[in-house]
């Protein structure tokens, strides 16, 4: 069954900190896998895209990694800010066509 | 990466009454729209998938009769939730879909907020 869970459920962080958020997924055939950023009453933005021959994209301050063999993704946020708060959701695509599975997702608070 | 809009963003409408949302690709033309519901504090749930100048395809549990959805060009999509009830209330988000590059991607819509009251 296809499915993609992440962790944790929430998280608080002191502003200026580093969070790490994890997906994990058993998609099959894989496509790629996205991070989203969705802010409270708004639709989700996209951080970074991931295919199977990478393992490490940057964006800013946002670092994705990809283990395809575990089928392992991870979010990394260096030095945090308030606006960094939000629910960040993992979403894989499958190669069967137009598929996508998505995390329940994680909700980050950044506090002062 | 692509412009979805949607709009209203935010309506409030009685219990009986129909609304409609549109979902616009405002620089590409997506052959494929997605429809999603969301709870608070929940993760975003499938409703349905329309082609454009097809039918659309409902995920389980959803009434098909109740949320209407028309996909008349490659660049609007809309949903209609007929005859709402407070438990309509909801976050929908429409998301349209199209070959970025090399994958098949999807670029979401900023939400509608519907309380029916």
């Amino acid at each position: 069954k296809n499915q993609v869970e992440q962790s944790p459920q929430s998280l608080i962080i002191l502003e200026g900190k580093n969070c790490t958020l994890q997906c994990n997924y058993t998609v099959s055939p894989f496509s790629n896998l996205r991070w989203y950023k969705q802010d409270t009453g708004r639709g989700p933005v996209s951080l970074t895209i991931m295919t199977f021959s990478e393992n490490t994209k940057s964006n800013g301050r946002y670092t994705a990694t990809l283990d395809a063999d575990t089928k392992q993704s991870s979010l990394h946020i260096t030095a945090s800010q308030l606006s960094d708060s939000a629910s960040y959701i993992c979403v894989v695509s499958a190669k069967a066509g137009n598929q996508f599975y998505f995390g329940t997702g994680t909700s980050l608070t950044v506090i002062p | 990466g692509a412009v979805v809009s949607q709009h209203p963003s935010r309506v409030i409408c009685k219990s009986g009454t129909s609304v409609k949302i549109e979902c616009r690709s405002l620089d590409f033309q997506a052959t494929t729209m997605f429809w999603y519901r969301q709870f608070p504090k929940k993760s975003l749930m499938l409703m349905a998938t329309s082609n454009e100048g097809s039918k659309a395809t409902y995920e389980q549990g959803v009434e098909k009769d109740k949320f209407l959805i028309n996909h008349a060009s490659l660049t609007l999509s809309t949903l209609t939730v007929t005859s709402a009830h407070p438990e309509d209330s909801s976050f929908y988000i429409c998301s349209a879909g199209g070959t970025d590059r090399f994958s098949y991607e999807q670029y979401f819509g900023p939400g509608t907020r519907l309380t029916v009251t």
